[in-house]
């Protein structure tokens, strides 16, 4: 079935540790997002990518970055990981041949936990 | 800006009792709306939409209607299950998604 996987779905990292999320999609999307979620509140988006373009949320702190090398997969970095960084990140795709719309779902992955020790 | 407002919980119910989340919002434009649903430990699917003012959107025994006039999008069911246990986030898409505060439902056997 066409899905978005995330991997892995759970990950500890120390303190300021690197750390690297990835995720993938065979839905053939033009959007992949990037969502923070903290204890069941509403996910909160970090950035996206609309094709190769990077459109980064005014408040999203530096120490977060991402990448998209081609159209299945997206990755979020993490440069130095602080305790509040601990949260499940969502990525989300949407956008089926070109068509972005605001008629259109976004399909979320199912998540990967973040511990930082 | 965009903006949703939901009722928040947590909200605990009996087995086959009916269950109203209520939903607000605030737009520029003519946005879709969304009810998305998260079980434990899992990332958010999709429950129904509606993409214009008076669409009705079901699945799952769960209804919503989009109401312009009211500027709401409640969600209703009529007799839930314990499978139903979950978070319920309410979402406007006007190309970016704005999503309500989340509502935790619980039902008891």
């Amino acid at each position: 079935d066409a899905m978005v996987i995330q991997n892995p779905r759970y990950q500890v990292t120390q303190f300021g540790k690197p750390v690297t999320l990835s995720c993938s999609q065979t839905l053939n999307h033009n959007v992949m997002y990037w969502y923070q979620q903290k204890s069941s509140q509403a996910p909160k988006l970090l950035f996206h990518y609309y094709d190769k373009d990077f459109n980064n949320e005014a408040d999203t702190p530096d120490n977060f970055q991402s990448r998209r090398p081609n159209t299945s997969f997206c990755f979020l970095d993490i440069r130095s990981p602080g305790l509040g960084d601990a949260a499940m990140y969502l990525c989300a795709t949407t956008g089926l041949a070109g068509v972005v719309s605001q008629y259109n779902e976004q399909f979320f992955g199912p998540g990967t936990r973040l511990t930082v020790l | 800006g965009n903006s949703v407002t939901q009722m928040e919980g947590p909200v605990t119910l009996s087995e086959e009792a009916f269950l109203t989340i209520n939903c607000t919002y605030t737009a520029t434009g003519y946005p879709s709306l969304f009810w998305y649903v998260q079980y434990p430990g899992e990332g958010l699917q999709l429950l129904l939409k509606a993409t214009k003012a008076d669409d009705k959107g079901s699945n799952k025994g769960f209804e919503a209607t989009y109401r312009k006039e009211t500027t709401s999008f409640h969600l209703e069911k009529g007799s839930v299950q314990v499978s139903d246990s979950a978070v319920y986030f309410c979402a406007l898409n006007d190309y970016k998604l704005s999503f309500g505060a989340g509502t935790t439902v619980t039902v008891r056997a």
